[in-house]
């Protein structure tokens, strides 16, 4: 069936980098975006941007430009997002979702999520 | 940057009861909004897309509605499974921002 595995939970240090993962089946990898959402403990959902598999292309929100990269291996069908410069401010459950890769100006939603990453930043 | 505003933020009512959740955009998102629900301890799950578009598998007991800048979800007949924080979010223009979410509860 259709699903996105996540790597697992991972403790950090301020300062520091975490890549996270996720690994699709089920469907054609390079058909659908993938977007990264997340969400600190009892807080709503953050969107953090999105990444074209087939191209590479992405777009990410600004509050993370400069700390955020998202790529992609298309032999085995992974995304991965990379946060760098942790704080403690960037504990949160992250998760990937896929869209539909739709031309500008047609309906863009995420249909497909993940489990969630648990990142925790401590000192 | 589009600012999404739920309410209200929580609700407590009786299985069986209609519950409706409003979301309004900070601008015109012309029907570019999107439902998702949350359980406890859960991934969200999308209920409705472009408005008003049902999600193949949603219950039929969830619709959408509205345009502009002002939307509604709508529960008809709550049932105890629905117990869940339900977000908005547009998808007009990046960021693709959320509202702040509702939570559901039985009474």
């Amino acid at each position: 069936q259709v699903q996105l595995v996540q790597s697992g939970a991972e403790v950090k240090k301020p300062g520091a980098s975490v890549k996270v993962s996720c690994r699709s089946s089920g469907y054609t990898f390079t058909s659908y975006d993938v977007n990264w959402v997340r969400q600190a403990t009892g807080q709503g959902l953050e969107w953090m941007g999105w990444m074209n598999p087939n191209s590479g292309n992405t777009g990410y929100a600004q509050k993370f430009q400069g700390r955020v990269t998202m790529t992609r291996n298309t032999s085995i069908s992974t995304a991965y997002m990379e946060l760098s410069g942790l704080t403690s401010e960037d504990t949160a459950v992250y998760y990937c979702a896929r869209a539909p890769t739709v031309p500008t100006g047609h309906y863009y939603y995420m249909d497909v999520w993940g489990k969630g990453t648990t990142i925790t930043v401590s000192s | 940057d589009i600012q999404m505003t739920q309410s209200p933020s929580s609700l407590s009512t009786s299985v069986g009861d209609r519950v409706t959740i409003t979301c309004r955009a900070s601008q015109s998102i012309s029907t570019y909004l999107n439902w998702y629900q949350q359980k406890p301890g859960k991934a969200p799950e999308l209920l409705i897309h472009a408005a008003s578009r049902l999600q193949s598998g949603v219950p039929s007991r969830f619709s959408g509605s509205g345009s502009g800048t002002d939307y509604t979800l709508t529960i008809n007949s709550l049932q105890p499974e629905d117990v869940a924080t339900y977000y908005c979010q547009q998808s007009y223009s990046t960021p693709y921002s959320f509202g702040q979410g509702t939570k559901v509860d039985i009474k």
